[in-house]
């Protein structure tokens, strides 16, 4: 079956700090890739994703790249600022999978990014 | 575009009742996916509505149930509640549909909290 992993949190940065936030995955077609983001006391809002191989996603600065060689999508940034804290989810979708695969993300586990001023 | 929303946003019930929990997607958008959350099982899919028809279901047993209506608006059901069932459930829409490029994106909406007593 599909899964995904995310690096292990939390991550504690310093505002202006580079990020990056690993992710791979496991699919058994050839899956689309999203990043999401959740505020505290809110649902999940899309940040970036991407569809095929070589593909950069890319929002707000954050940056992401399909490796396909590698199955990972790593989440960067390139100076995190304090309204960044949130936890972060990677999530694949598998739609060439037939009907096991509608309508149905797969999620890490989450990382919690928090930055300090 | 108003995005998805969901009601109630709170509610407290006891185990042994049922509840029911509403979804409206983003106007133009068929395909409704329900998603459990919790600090321990992280987000877990647990079933997806196209054109009032249940096309995908996740591991979870036959209390947890939902329908969706002509205006694909979606209800989701939980009877004989469980404390376990406490929980943060997400509702997502997209365009999923055949032929649809980019159809797999899904769309959060801000999630309605359970707490069981």
């Amino acid at each position: 079956g599909n899964s995904v992993t995310q690096m292990e949190g939390p991550v504690t940065l310093s505002e202006e700090a580079f990020l990056t936030i690993n992710c791979t995955y496991t699919a058994t077609g050839y899956p689309s890739l999203f990043w999401y983001v959740q505020y505290p006391g809110e649902g999940l809002q899309l940040l970036l994703k991407a569809t095929k191989a070589d593909d950069k996603g890319s929002n707000k600065g954050f940056e992401a790249t399909y490796r396909k060689e590698t199955t990972s999508f790593h989440l960067e940034k390139g100076s995190v600022q304090v309204s960044d804290s949130a936890v972060y989810f990677c999530a694949l979708s598998d739609r060439s999978a037939g009907g096991t695969s509608y309508g149905k993300l797969t999620f890490g586990q989450g990382t919690i990014l928090t930055v300090h001023p | 575009k108003a995005g998805v929303t969901q009601t109630p946003r709170y509610l407290i019930k006891t185990r042994g009742q049922q509840v029911t929990l509403s979804c409206s997607p983003i106007s133009g958008h068929r395909s409704v996916s329900w998603y459990q959350q919790t600090p321990g099982q992280g987000l877990q899919f647990l079933f997806e509505y196209f054109s009032e028809t249940q096309r995908n279901k996740g591991n979870f047993p036959g209390r947890f149930s939902g329908r969706q209506f002509s205006n694909s608006r979606s209800e989701m059901n939980v009877s004989t509640l469980e404390l376990g069932d406490s929980a943060l459930y997400l509702c997502a829409s997209s365009l999923e549909g055949p032929g649809r490029p980019g159809g797999d994106t899904q769309y959060f909406g801000p999630g309605t909290r359970l707490t069981v007593l």
